[in-house]
């Protein structure tokens, strides 16, 4: 793989259940993010990670929850899932020790919760 | 607050010029990017400004006024493919990016 990458594409989800979305990138880099985007509204960050090992909340962390046990991985969990919650959601990574800090994005997931 | 406001959207005939603006109230700036995201996709890396002025780049041009908290992104010689939507974002003081709500640039022939 090259880059970031997301699964499951896209998903409907009764409300209620547990979800987690996957995100993996293969550039090593050390900060990860999880956003979500909703029509009318700027990228929202939901978590971040500057490094394997630790994880803080973004903007709008409440009823999300991630994990990073290694620098490739950083999938987010939905514990029980909300219609308010229904958006499409992307994963990004950046190099922090690079001049830019230019995030990367993975290509989405679009999450339906009924 | 933090607050990054730009138009919601503008309309460009192609081969024309067209400017997008960004203005910004954020705590602390470490530099302000500009992103194309073509609709249904993740947004693309366009621009990168941290010191004022005009970065160019092909096509594309960026400036930053950091006095103003005002920002433009310059597309000239446009063709169809330039429809998306352009995201104005602004590293704040924890290094983390606000963003706006992006402009949608609609082209027609």
């Amino acid at each position: 793989i090259a880059g970031i990458t997301q699964a499951p594409t896209s998903q409907i989800l009764a409300a209620g259940r547990r979800m987690t979305l996957r995100c993996t990138q293969d550039m090593r880099h050390n900060a990860m993010y999880w956003y979500r985007q909703d029509l009318g509204l700027g990228l929202r960050l939901i978590h971040y990670s500057n490094t394997a090992g630790t994880t803080g909340k973004g903007e709008v962390p409440d009823g999300y929850s991630v994990s990073r046990a290694n620098t490739d991985d950083f999938p987010l969990t939905l514990a029980s899932a909300v219609p308010s919650q229904t958006s499409v959601y992307f994963c990004a990574s950046s190099n922090m020790e690079s001049s830019y800090n230019e995030q990367f994005f993975g290509p989405g997931t679009r999450l339906t919760v009924l | 607050g933090q607050n990054i406001d730009q138009p919601t959207e503008m309309t460009a005939t192609e081969g024309a010029i067209v400017q997008i603006n960004c203005t910004y109230q954020t705590s602390g700036f470490n530099g302000l990017f500009w992103y194309q995201q073509h609709a249904g996709e993740a947004p693309t890396f366009l621009s990168y400004n941290v010191l004022d002025g005009l970065e160019e780049k092909g096509r594309f041009s960026s400036f930053l006024s950091r006095s103003k908290g005002y920002s433009y992104l310059l597309l000239k010689e446009l063709q169809m493919k330039d429809s998306a939507s352009y995201l104005c974002a602004v590293g704040d003081s924890n290094y983390q990016l606000i963003w706006g709500a992006g402009t949608k640039l609609i082209i027609k022939p």
